[in-house]
């Protein structure tokens, strides 16, 4: 079975501050890995997904992850955190194609000016 | 432009009643999915269906049911068995058989009790 464990529900930061959020997963194959976004009251956006290769994964709006097995870890993180940052950040893990996507419980990142 | 379209955007529904909510895609993809999110609770897949006539539960299906007649549409129902549906509901399609590949999301639904 594949599940995922984001660590702490709320995450503060101050702007140009670094963001780090955490993702561990659980997983019997190599899995598929996901980060999204969500602004409220909205759909889920991709920020950036790890498939096979490189284990540093960039994404959109300066945000990247690194896929480190040994540790069952994706990370996200930002170097410089933006007021337009502050949303809610779910991991998500895939086994196969033919397995849907599971989702972390999400985190939800505030910035603070 | 593609992408998938969920209506209503809010919706209420009374004791005892069901209540379909709407989702339709133009992407072309097979595979079609509902999530229900509660704050702090994350998305909880209730169904998804691979192909048309065909669809699975998920971790949370009781009390809601689905259909799939079309490639393009797949309408959740929550029925009066749900005692609890005050919700947000996120319908996402993608390709099947391809673990890479992102799920397109909906904007969502947001049902309340009345």
């Amino acid at each position: 079975a594949q599940s995922v464990t984001q660590l702490g529900s709320h995450v503060s930061v101050s702007e140009g501050a670094l963001v780090l959020l955490r993702c561990n997963y659980s997983s019997s194959v190599p899995p598929y890995l996901f980060w999204y976004v969500q602004y409220p009251n909205q759909g889920l956006q991709l920020l950036l997904k790890y498939t096979t290769g490189a284990t540093l994964v960039k994404g959109i709006n300066g945000f990247e992850a690194e896929f480190k097995k040994s540790e069952t870890s994706f990370h996200l993180t930002k170097p410089s955190a933006h007021m337009s940052d502050a949303a809610e950040y779910f991991c998500a893990v895939r086994n196969s194609g033919n397995t849907p996507l599971v989702f972390g419980k999400g985190t939800r990142l505030s910035v603070i000016a | 432009d593609g992408g998938i379209t969920q209506s209503p955007k809010y919706l209420f529904r009374k004791e005892g009643q069901n209540v379909t909510l709407s989702c339709e895609q133009n992407l072309n993809h097979d595979a079609m999915y509902w999530y229900r999110q509660d704050p702090g609770q994350g998305l909880r897949l209730i169904y998804y269906s691979q192909i048309v006539n065909d669809f699975q539960k998920g971790d949370i299906a009781e009390g809601y049911s689905v259909s799939r007649e079309k490639k393009e549409s797949f309408p959740l129902t929550v029925t009066s068995a749900q005692k609890n549906p005050t919700a947000f509901y996120l319908c996402a399609s993608s390709p099947w058989a391809v673990p890479n590949e992102k799920l397109f999301f909906g904007s969502g639904t947001q049902l309340s009790v009345l």
